[in-house]
């Protein structure tokens, strides 16, 4: 099973909207609205931040939102605040028979 | 409060055996698969495999099938993640996270475990 894509970084001002893909198969992406999007921040455990393609968790800021479109899913970030600068992982249910998940390869955020 | 409390960090050598733990709280641990996550240094988030407490359903990965072991001890709301030799390559972060019940995503996440494997 391979990682799911997505671009090593991005980066944006204060202020600015930022999108991370996740780019994946039909077997996956494409095949389930079960994408989540989790945040990492330095030395710390991932937190969700997006369930089921575009679903928000209770606390979560409604800057971020989610989306897919075929085998691409997007977080988007608007709003930037330096708060936000993290790695985000995208991921994905590969099989909701035998319950497999992949991740995508991360994206380091920066807020500039 | 749900929480996610993972045994700590650990130093091993080449070739020996190891099991880490992950004890739930704040839920009916025996209702909720708990899988484990591998992330490597400096490196992303991998899928290794997933437990049912309730009637110990192990669902593994196919990377990670036959090198490590998941079990659950539902009588003290605690699962395990085991190797039986380890290796240099295994060094990495590893976390457990719970399943939401009929959900495709992980809302908690335990604090980590770091091993190193170093001769």
């Amino acid at each position: 099973q391979s990682a799911l894509t997505q671009p090593a970084s991005v980066s944006g001002s204060p202020g600015q909207s930022i999108t991370i893909s996740c780019t994946g198969t039909g077997s996956d992406v494409g095949a389930y609205s079960h994408v989540s999007w989790y945040q990492q921040h330095p030395g710390k455990a991932p937190k969700l931040m997006i369930y089921d393609v575009s679903n928000r968790p209770s606390g979560v800021s409604n800057r971020f939102s989610g989306s897919k479109s075929g085998n691409t899913a997007s977080l988007t970030i608007s709003g930037l605040q330096a708060e936000d600068e993290a790695d985000y992982y995208c991921s994905s249910c590969t099989s909701s028979s035998t319950l497999n998940w992949v991740f995508g390869g991360g994206t380091k955020l920066t807020v500039l | 409060e749900v929480q996610l409390v993972q045994s700590g960090a650990e130093v091993k050598k080449p070739g020996e055996s190891l099991k880490i733990s992950c004890k739930g709280s704040g839920f009916l641990f025996t209702n909720y698969w708990i899988g484990w996550v591998r992330q490597m240094p400096g490196k992303g988030l991998e899928w290794m495999g997933i437990i049912y407490p309730g009637d110990s359903d192990t669902r593994y990965s196919p990377s990670f099938q036959g090198q490590v072991t998941i079990s659950a001890d539902k009588s003290i709301s605690t699962a395990y993640l085991q190797w039986s030799s380890l290796k240099a390559s295994d060094t990495a972060m590893y976390y457990c996270l719970r399943r939401g019940s009929g959900s495709y995503y992980f809302h908690y996440w335990g604090q980590g475990t770091l091993v190193t494997v170093s001769s």
